[in-house]
């Protein structure tokens, strides 16, 4: 089955405590990106990768890190949490091939995360 | 720089009565126009999207859209809603050669039976 798997799904941290937000596609897509979701603003975009070890930053790119080194993988990770970090946040990935991408999104479950 | 704008955060109907949520986008060029519904607790799901000829467009459990180039909108339509069609749906917009979707806040539906 075609999917994006985030894990975890729901995190409880403490201010300046480093965690790493999983994030793995096995439709074989080139492109993936990170969303954050907060009430009243929609999805602003954190940072999004083109190909392995190509990423690049997005609207919202402060406090957060992003990795590519292999195709289906895109960790987010969180170097120092802070409480405006407390959001829902979802993985993302598109195909980028010719003939195939119109810029449809699949996009993974969610992970809640909640900074105290 | 693409934006979209849904001018409601709420949006409530009786069931069996038609559903229409509105979407106003702003591109430089020919936009790729996108609707997403999402449940409680749940992913984002796609289900329709615009990209080239007849205006208007079907997609995923009975909806359509509506692309308006002179009034620049892309409304999501559906002729009878059903109580299940409670969700958030978000309108997304992206320009030709970029891989960006940039998503408006969201509109809440409600059906009431």
């Amino acid at each position: 089955e075609a999917q994006v798997t985030q894990n975890p799904r729901y995190l409880i941290t403490v201010t300046g405590k480093k965690l790493t937000v999983t994030c793995s596609q096995n439709m074989n897509h080139e492109y993936m990106s990170w969303y954050r979701q907060d009430p009243g603003l929609g999805l602003r975009q954190i940072y999004y990768s083109m190909n392995v070890e190509v990423t690049d930053k997005g609207d919202v790119p402060e406090g957060y890190k992003v990795s590519r080194k292999e195709k289906r993988n895109f960790p987010l990770i969180l170097e120092s949490p802070s409480p405006n970090q407390t959001s829902l946040y979802f993985c993302a990935s598109s195909s980028r091939r010719t003939g195939v991408n119109t810029g449809e999104l699949f996009f993974g479950e969610g992970s809640r995360l909640t900074v105290l | 720089a693409q934006s979209v704008a849904q001018p409601e955060d709420q949006v409530n109907v009786a069931e069996g009565n038609p559903l229409t949520v509105k979407c106003t986008y702003s591109v430089s060029g020919n936009p790729y126009l996108f609707w997403y519904v999402q449940y409680p607790n749940r992913g984002l799901q796609f289900l329709l999207k615009y990209i080239t000829g007849d205006n208007l467009v079907k997609g995923s459990y009975g909806f359509e859209a509506e692309f308006n180039k002179s009034q620049t909108s892309f409304h999501l339509k559906k002729p009878s809603a059903l109580v299940s069609d409670s969700a958030l749906y978000f309108c997304a917009v992206r320009e030709p050669g970029d891989y960006k979707l940039s998503f408006g806040a969201g509109t809440t539906v409600t059906v009431r039976a």
